[in-house]
């Protein structure tokens, strides 16, 4: 199916895995960003990318690590999940250019870390 | 520092009368100015942006939002409110510097509305 979507939708984990989530679009654009969402806080950017090998961080990037080798794929991984991650993050991706296109989001990955 | 505020957590309005939701922002030049609704157990979905032009920007489900550069405001409106509209809103700001071609947006804490029938 066209556009963009987020594996697992549910995830919990202990203290001290690694765990990834992965984001994948169909639209074949630039660039791709991960949020998370808390309560009181909105949504805070984690990371994003503007194309294939090109990645830079945003506002809350500790404890995350994403690449991204392919235009359609931008896995975000936390190397050693803290319980302060416990959040609902969300991809986004967004065409490039003159005119500020929109981000369009996947549905989300709701992460419990015990 | 940049940021966005919306200062209700919570709007509370009755079905068929108009709606606002409150957004100002603090950032330096003439940013962009979006909209987003997000349904419970959902991702965001774009209702409409500002680019330049005409102050008032019509969107999508009938909503609207009015620019006003000396408030440095965006609010949401709707002249009658549906059940339906009950969700979170979120208005977001792009940057416009030309130095910054990150394409990121800057979110507000979100505004709640209740739409009671």
């Amino acid at each position: 199916d066209a556009g963009i979507t987020q594996s697992p939708r549910y995830k919990i984990t202990e203290t001290g895995r690694q765990v990834t989530l992965m984001c994948h679009q169909t639209w074949s654009h630039s660039y791709m960003f991960w949020y998370r969402q808390d309560l009181g806080h909105g949504l805070r950017l984690i990371y994003y990318s503007a194309a294939a090998d090109i990645t830079d961080k945003g506002e809350v990037p500790d404890g995350y690590v994403v690449s991204r080798s392919k235009t359609e794929n931008f896995p975000l991984t936390l190397e050693s999940a803290t319980r302060s991650q416990t959040s609902v993050y969300f991809c986004a991706s967004s065409e490039s250019g003159g005119t500020p296109y929109e981000q369009y989001f996947g549905p989300g990955t709701r992460l419990t870390v015990t | 520092a940049q940021s966005v505020a919306q200062p209700e957590d919570q709007v509370n309005v009755a079905e068929g009368n108009p709606l606002t939701v409150k957004c100002t922002y603090s950032v330096s030049g003439n940013p962009y100015l979006f909209w987003y609704v997000q349904y419970p157990n959902r991702g965001l979905q774009f209702l409409l942006k500002y680019i330049t032009g005409d102050n008032l920007v019509k969107g999508s489900y009938g909503f609207e939002a009015e620019f006003n550069k000396s408030q440095t405001s965006f609010h949401l409106k709707k002249p009658s409110a549906l059940v339906s509209d009950s969700a979170l809103y979120f208005c977001a700001v792009r940057p416009r510097h030309r130095m910054d071609s990150s394409y990121k947006l800057i979110f507000g804490s979100g505004t709640r509305l209740l739409v009671r029938p």
